[in-house]
């Protein structure tokens, strides 16, 4: 079975401090692909990266970061210098190699405080 | 593209009534998936389609759900009859394959009562 675990079901954290979000997953599949969204207060789902299971290259874009290992099967996003506008729920999600079927995690809500 | 569209944005019924939700899919996308979200139960999938062809409905919480996609530009999820505990925001996305993100419409909010 398939399962995406977000164990922080909130985190509030003062503005321009870094927060980390962990993710941890479950798959069978050797090939399958990780996502993160982002739900702001206005309640649309924005997708903000995919990872394939082959590439374990971290990434960087302006204050996100997202750190794969496979080794301990997880995929944590990290805002550096958080602002009042991250605040938002964000998903961790997973696909995998035998259908489309689009497996999210809880969610884990972010309070940036000012 | 103008991206997934749903249809209505908010709709307000009474118990008992039937409630047909809709969605455009961006053109060309292959999978279209239903997804339900309340505070409870988070994100729930509740059927997606390949090629228009519905493939897990194993997420259609009774036989008062149903969807179909007629076409590769139309998806409806009916509720008969509605229940108050069928309240909840209804998301409908679509997504070229499983290797790349799916794309959000902005969601029907469904209130019953």
């Amino acid at each position: 079975a398939q399962k995406v675990t977000q164990a922080q079901t909130e985190i509030s954290v003062v503005e321009k401090e870094d927060v980390t979000l962990d993710c941890v997953y479950e798959t069978r599949d050797t090939t399958y692909y990780l996502f993160w969204y982002k739900q702001p207060p206005s309640g649309e789902l924005v997708f903000l990266i995919r990872r394939n299971s082959f590439d374990e290259q971290n990434e960087i874009s302006g204050r996100y970061s997202w750190n794969f290992q496979k080794s301990t099967s997880s995929f944590n996003f990290t805002i550096t210098a958080s602002q009042v506008v991250d605040s938002a729920v964000y998903f961790c999600a997973l696909v995998g190699n035998r259908d489309d079927k689009i497996i999210f995690g809880k969610g884990t809500r972010l309070h940036i405080l000012p | 593209d103008a991206g997934v569209i749903q249809s209505p944005r908010h709709e307000v019924t009474e118990m008992g009534q039937e409630v047909t939700l809709r969605c455009k899919p961006i053109s060309g996308h292959n999978s279209l998936f239903w997804y339900r979200q309340t505070m409870m139960r988070g994100l729930e999938l509740l059927i997606y389609f390949n090629n228009n062809v519905p493939i897990d409905d194993s997420g259609m919480p009774e036989d008062r759900f149903s969807a179909k996609m007629p076409n590769a530009s139309f998806s409806t999820l009916k509720i008969q009859p509605s229940e108050p505990r069928d309240s909840a925001v209804y998301f409908c996305a679509s997504s070229w394959d499983r290797s790349t993100e799916a794309f959000f419409g902005q969601g029907t909010r469904l209130t019953v009562v």
